[in-house]
């Protein structure tokens, strides 16, 4: 079965700090992979996604996630963290045609201001 | 362009009830999913339908789950009768049927938050 972790459960940050969210995932073909976040009492919203090509990845709100094939990994990333990035995280993978989402159990970001 | 909603927001339920949840996709979608999330752990995929057809139901914990999608516009889902681990946060996302620049991502709602006592 495919699988999906993510091993920062909560992470605590100042502003300005640097935020580097790990994801990793069992499937050894071609994935399709994406980054969602849910601030509090909102909808899961998408950050960022990949498909193919260059393995840098830029989303909204300055985020970036960098595919590594080699490592299964899709990790998250943002230089400088603000107060309104608290939220949690949610990494995804969808195989071949975009349906059945598998998901990490998500991360909780706290910023502190 | 409305996202796509989901009610009741909440719902408290006494164990062997049962309870209706329902989700309405963005207009013109053809692709609606039921996910659900678990005491914190991860969101797991339950079914998903094209257009008013069950496509992949392997998700489903089991028969007490009935899942709806009648016309192919909003979707039900009935737990009857709702037992303790059935408490969690229900979430329906959509996606556009082919083409467009949207059609490989999931729009979701703001999830079910369902409690069975």
């Amino acid at each position: 079965a495919q699988s999906v972790s993510q091993h920062n459960h909560h992470v605590i940050l100042s502003e300005a700090a640097s935020l580097e969210l790990g994801c990793n995932y069992s499937y050894g073909g071609t994935v399709n992979l994406f980054w969602y976040v849910q601030y509090p009492g909102q909808h899961l919203q998408l950050l960022l996604k990949y498909f193919s090509g260059d393995p840098l990845v830029k989303g909204i709100k300055g985020f970036e996630a960098e595919f590594i094939k080699s490592k299964f990994s899709f990790n998250l990333r943002k230089p400088s963290v603000q107060w309104s990035d608290t939220a949690e995280y949610f990494c995804a993978v969808s195989l071949y045609n975009f349906n059945k989402f598998y998901f990490g159990s998500g991360t909780k970001l706290n910023v502190k201001p | 362009e409305a996202g796509v909603t989901q009610f009741p927001s909440h719902s408290v339920i006494e164990k062997g009830q049962t309870v209706t949840l329902r989700c309405d996709p963005i207009s013109g979608h053809d692709n609606l999913y039921w996910y659900r999330r678990v005491m914190g752990k991860e969101i797991k995929f339950l079914l998903h339908f094209v257009k008013e057809s069950k496509q992949d139901e392997s998700g489903m914990p089991n028969n007490r789950f009935l899942a709806e999608r009648t016309g192919g516009t909003y979707s039900t889902l009935k737990v009857q009768p709702a037992e303790l681990e059935d408490s969690g946060v229900y979430f329906c996302a959509s996606r556009p049927g082919t083409g467009g620049l949207s059609y490989n991502e999931q729009f979701f709602g703001p999830g079910t938050r369902l409690t069975v006592l």
